[in-house]
């Protein structure tokens, strides 16, 4: 079953603890990319890897570091959490003009 | 700025009726366009695009328009199921070689039995 897998699912830190989210995609797609969901303002680009060793900066990229070091995993990190970084975060991966999505980590940074 | 609006955040439909999704955008590189369905808990799941090359695309109770001149798409559901009750966003793309989609803020819609 073609599926994008993250985790954790949930997860509660304290600010400053780094963190971070696995995402493993089974497709063999070499586009994927990192999103936050937020209340208004809907799902926003973090960070995308187009490629193993190609990563680019999103809308929002701010305090937040990936790596793409094998076609399926693309982890997001976190060096230094900060509270306005609670969101809902979701990987895709990309194939064939359409984006298959994880199921979501939510995250409380306190 | 966002390029992609969804200016309504909720919808309300009668089961059988017909849910009209609207969505904006301001950029006119975009060519392709998307829409996915969110239940809770869940990750987005595609359910339908169109390319700036057609004006519609249909698909099983699911149809899409696009007009270009507005620079508006729409989803329309024919008949509203309960099961379509989610939260939908629209999705925009550029000029091949641009990677990067472009999402609306979402519209919760609630088909009402």
């Amino acid at each position: 079953e073609a599926q994008v897998t993250q985790n954790p699912r949930y997860l509660i830190t304290v600010t400053g603890k780094k963190l971070t989210v696995t995402c493993s995609q089974n497709m063999n797609h070499e586009y994927m990319s990192w999103y936050r969901q937020d209340p208004g303002l809907g799902l926003r680009q973090i960070y995308y890897s187009m490629n193993v060793e190609v990563t680019d900066k999103g809308d929002v990229p701010e305090g937040y570091k990936v790596s793409r070091k094998e076609k399926r995993n693309f982890p997001l990190i976190l060096e230094s959490p900060s509270p306005n970084q609670t969101s809902l975060y979701f990987c895709a991966s990309r194939g064939l003009g359409t984006q298959y999505f994880g199921p979501g980590t939510r995250l409380l940074v306190l | 700025d966002q390029q992609v609006k969804q200016n309504s955040p909720s919808l309300s439909v009668q089961e059988g009726r017909i849910s009209i999704l609207n969505c904006d955008y301001t950029n006119s590189m975009f060519d392709y366009f998307l829409w996915y369905k969110k239940y809770p808990a869940e990750g987005p799941t595609f359910l339908i695009s169109i390319s700036s090359i057609k004006d519609k695309n249909e698909d099983g109770r699911f149809t899409v328009f696009l007009n270009k001149s507005a620079k508006h798409l729409s989803l329309h559901i024919v008949p509203s199921q309960p099961g379509d009750s989610a939260v939908y966003f629209c999705a925009a793309s550029g000029a091949s070689g641009t990677y990067k989609y472009i999402f609306g803020t979402g519209t919760r819609l609630k088909v009402l039995a």
